[in-house]
């Protein structure tokens, strides 16, 4: 079955704490994998598209990477506009509107 | 930077009245989709569309209908709002690219509370 899961669900860190955010996945063959931010009360912004394992894409202080079996978001040095909900979505091979499984996401809090 | 619009942005309406939440994009994007996000709860894909005149319910059981006369514009309706329907709506866009690969881009979304 194929799925997306996220951890931690929360993390609160210090301004200038750099951390990490997983997206661990399992689909039957991956079209692509991506990376949103979504702000309480907004829909979700677009960061990132990862396509293959070993591929990696920055911006700003986010960094994100991909294997075989899940994404990473690196934060380095955060700063509190940084807060909000990070969301992985997962693009199965399989054709259709259906192939796009969302995770939970994780609600990232930076503290001054 | 994706131009996708929806309104309103939040609406608070008694039960049993019919409702029409509403989707625009500028991008000439094929492909519309409405997710239903519920706090810290995954999206759910509850309609999309490949084009005009072509609209396909999603993986969660909606009693909402859709329609897609044009390109631009994909309105979601209620025709009987219930408590049940109290929720985030969130409406997207993407491009039709070859390989099948694809970026979905995301409207503002409508917070929906039916009293």
């Amino acid at each position: 079955e194929d799925q997306v899961t996220q951890s931690p669900e929360a993390l609160r860190l210090q301004e200038g704490e750099s951390s990490s955010l997983n997206c661990s996945y399992t689909v039957s063959g991956l079209r692509g994998l991506f990376w949103y931010r979504q702000d309480p009360g907004k829909g979700p912004e677009f960061l990132f598209t990862l396509y293959s394992a070993g591929e990696e894409k920055e911006k700003e202080r986010l960094k994100a990477t991909l294997t075989k079996k899940e994404s990473f978001l690196h934060i380095t040095a955060p700063k509190p506009e940084d807060s909000a909900t990070y969301l992985c979505a997962v693009q199965a091979l399989e054709t259709g509107a259906n192939n796009l499984f969302f995770g939970t996401g994780t609600r990232l809090t930076v503290i001054p | 930077e994706a131009d996708i619009y929806q309104t309103p942005r939040y609406l608070v309406i008694g039960t049993g009245k019919k409702i029409t939440l509403e989707c625009s994009q500028t991008m000439g994007h094929d492909k519309m989709y409405w997710y239903q996000q519920d706090p810290g709860m995954e999206l759910h894909l509850i309609h999309y569309s490949y084009g005009v005149n072509s609209t396909e319910k999603g993986d969660l059981s909606s009693e909402s209908t859709v329609s897609r006369i044009r390109t631009e514009h994909f309105p979601l309706t209620l025709e009987s709002a219930r408590p049940s329907h109290t929720s985030q709506y969130l409406c997207a866009s993407t491009p039709i690219l070859a390989g099948g690969r694809e970026t979905q881009y995301f409207g503002p979304g409508t917070r929906l509370l039916v009293l």
